[in-house]
């Protein structure tokens, strides 16, 4: 079965400093998208991105955040200048095109900023 | 703003019985709603998904109905195994092309042996 692969699986950073998470999507899915879950919490959306931009972002997606697909695999998720309440588990999920089964997700990388 | 509800934290269901999780949405404009099923440290599997056209749909043990009036969905797994035990998250999805889904705060399901 293809999976959503993300790395690493656990990153711990100093605050203020730059972060990037790394996923590889399914190969034939069109659509990507990143989620967190802070502890305890809802999961989130934070971006989607479709033929290599942004299709829509949400208010947690400041200018901290950027997303991109720099290879034909590749989709990453950058944290400019970390901060104590980035802390949380961040999910990758892919979609092929008219998809009914929802996204596939990653396993997530688990944020900790200290 | 909390569009998409469960107000079960969790439940307790003993095996073979049936479990119900609900789920509450504000958002009229939803129009496809799914489950994802979460285990500790992996990412949310989705289970199954219904649209607004739909009032029921049903894989094997598990059936969502959808109620619009009353803006209620509901997983029935029937019958519950130790294996369902999980995190499990209600989805809401308005059709804006990118299929950004909004969830629930979960419901942590337990399956007693």
């Amino acid at each position: 079965e293809p999976e959503v692969t993300q790395t690493p699986s656990h990153q711990v950073t100093q605050m203020g400093q730059e972060v990037i998470l790394r996923c590889v999507p399914i190969s034939n899915h069109l659509y990507f998208y990143w989620y967190r879950q802070i502890l305890g919490q809802k999961v989130e959306f934070l971006v989607s991105f479709y033929n290599n931009e942004i299709s829509e972002k949400s208010e947690i997606f400041d200018d901290q955040f950027s997303v991109e697909r720099p290879d034909g695999s590749n989709f990453t998720l950058k944290i400019r200048s970390t901060k104590l309440e980035d802390s949380a588990m961040y999910f990758c999920a892919s979609r092929a095109s008219g998809s009914l089964t929802g996204y596939t997700f990653g396993s997530g990388t688990r944020l900790t900023v200290v | 703003d909390q569009q998409v509800k469960q107000n079960s934290p969790s439940l307790s269901v003993q095996e073979g019985r049936i479990s119900i999780l609900n789920c509450d949405y504000t958002n009229s404009m939803f129009d496809y709603f799914l489950w994802y099923k979460k285990y500790p440290a992996e990412g949310p599997t989705f289970l199954i998904s219904i649209s607004s056209i739909k009032d029921k749909n049903e894989d094997g043990r598990f059936t969502v109905f959808l109620n619009k009036s009353a803006k209620h969905l509901s997983l029935h797994i029937v019958p519950s195994q130790p294996g369902d035990s999980a995190v499990y998250f209600c989805a809401a999805s308005a059709d804006s092309g990118t299929y950004k889904y909004i969830f629930g705060t979960g419901t942590r399901l337990k399956v007693l042996a």
